[in-house]
């Protein structure tokens, strides 16, 4: 199993320009997540898929739209890129049953730079 | 509401020396906590769950609930334990689930 998949890596962006982030999980996880990452402040939650066909805003949406492709996809959107939104992204997943525990897997993070 | 405190931005101990990261929560509910820990510029993997009660890498946690703590200890520090530790706490119910993190303690062991 790969686990969490991001694509891509790294990405430089000016300001204005669109992007997607894709992220996709094969451990047939129901819940899907983006964070942003910034120095000092943690992981702060931009959006949330409790499952398939939903998804909800985090602490952080403003600037950003996302989309549940299916059970495995969840994809972030940046519409028109500002240099407030250069960060490391990071997408998780976490498995239905919150009886075996609920901690996320995450990805390896995708380091954007808006100029 | 929820939150979750690190006190400390930055750790830094001598190789064999004991080491405590403190996480404090505020939450309403049952807390669930976790211990993530980031090396560097590499993805976050989780540490401990304070519902597993176990020991990692040598790195163990208490859920205090009377403190509102969980602090991650281990009592001889390793250079190779370098890297950002985060706390985070699980909330919601149904299947929104959700964690809240500490903003990190930067732990740095020294030869």
């Amino acid at each position: 199993n790969a686990g969490v998949t991001q694509t891509p890596k790294f990405q430089v962006l000016k300001t204005g320009q669109s992007m997607t982030l894709q992220c996709a999980q094969d451990m047939n996880h129901n819940s899907m997540y983006w964070y942003r990452q910034d120095p000092g402040m943690g992981l702060r939650l931009i959006y949330y898929s409790a499952s398939e066909g939903t998804t909800d805003k985090g602490e952080v949406p403003n600037g950003y739209n996302v989309s549940r492709l299916n059970k495995r996809e969840f994809s972030l959107r940046l519409e028109s890129a500002a240099p407030s939104q250069t960060s490391v992204y990071f997408c998780a997943s976490k498995r239905r049953d919150a009886s075996l525990g609920n901690e996320q897997f995450f990805g390896p993070g995708t380091r954007l730079t808006v100029l | 509401a929820q939150r979750v405190t690190q006190p400390e931005k930055l750790l830094s101990v001598f190789k064999g020396a004991p080491v405590e990261l403190k996480c404090n929560y505020s939450y309403s509910g049952s807390p669930e906590l976790f211990w993530y820990v980031q090396y560097s510029r590499q993805r976050l993997q989780l540490l401990l769950r304070h519902i597993s009660r176990e020991s990692i890498k040598g790195f163990t946690a208490d859920l205090n609930k009377g403190e509102t703590s969980f602090h991650l200890k281990k009592p001889f520090a390793q250079e190779e334990d370098s890297a950002m530790y985060y706390c985070a706490l699980s909330w919601g119910g149904g299947s929104n689930y959700k964690l809240t993190f500490g903003k990190g303690t930067l732990l740095t062991v020294n030869p």
